[in-house]
């Protein structure tokens, strides 16, 4: 069965640090792996999707790594912003019916 | 493009009520899946959808009903509320489950069952 793991569980920083998220899941039979930017009483934002062939995914200030076969993935925010903070989730597609299985989340909180 | 929308927003119920949870997606995609999302926790796939016609269960289906008769709608049904059904509930959709299909996820409806 698939479990997911964040880390940290919650990250207080200073506006402008670069900062990293971290995922580990226990089976690397993944089709992608998704990363979600969830904010308080809100619905799920998607932020970036990883193929399982792929290693890397960038949009703005943000990067996603990928690395399937020791269970890994990061996200890389760079020079981040109040603007930033939320709660951050990700999600591995196991199934062939696109089902996720969600982490905890880290919360995020960046100081002005 | 509205997406997927949700109502109600929030709803409260009392133990052993009933209530069904609309979710509508207007992008054609053909799956739909139904999440629930407890506090401090992460989200667990209730039922999923490949199409219309077609549900299973996933992880969480116990007390939760589906339908599917159209491509847009996923409805879910609660019987018999109890109070661990609290939850946020959350309706996602996706065009496919290849690995470069994204899901996109609704507002959420927030249950209380007291």
């Amino acid at each position: 069965k698939q479990e997911v793991t964040q880390i940290p569980a919650a990250l207080s920083v200073p506006e402008g640090e670069n900062l990293v998220l971290n995922c580990s899941f226990t089976d690397s039979a993944i089709y992608n792996l998704q990363w979600f930017r969830q904010d308080p009483g809100k619905g799920l934002t998607s932020l970036l999707l990883i193929q399982s062939s792929q290693r890397e995914q960038t949009s703005g200030r943000l990067n996603a790594s990928l690395d399937k076969s020791s269970g890994r993935s990061t996200l890389y925010i760079a020079a981040s912003q109040p603007g930033d903070s939320a709660t951050y989730l990700c999600a591995p597609q196991t199934g062939s019916q696109g089902n996720l299985i969600f982490g905890k989340g880290t919360k995020l909180s960046v100081k002005p | 493009n509205a997406g997927v929308t949700q109502t109600p927003k929030f709803r409260i119920l009392k133990i052993g009520q009933s209530m069904t949870l609309q979710c509508t997606q207007d992008m054609n995609h053909n799956y739909m899946y139904w999440y629930r999302q407890d506090p401090g926790m992460g989200l667990k796939l209730i039922y999923y959808s490949v199409g219309a016609g077609i549900t299973d269960k996933g992880e969480v289906p116990n007390g939760y009903n589906v339908s599917r008769s159209t491509t847009e709608d996923f409805p879910l049904r609660l019987e018999l509320a109890a109070p661990s059904q609290t939850s946020v509930y959350f309706c996602a959709s996706s065009y496919s489950t290849t690995a470069s299909y994204e899901q996109y996820f609704g507002p959420g409806t927030r249950l209380t069952v007291t």
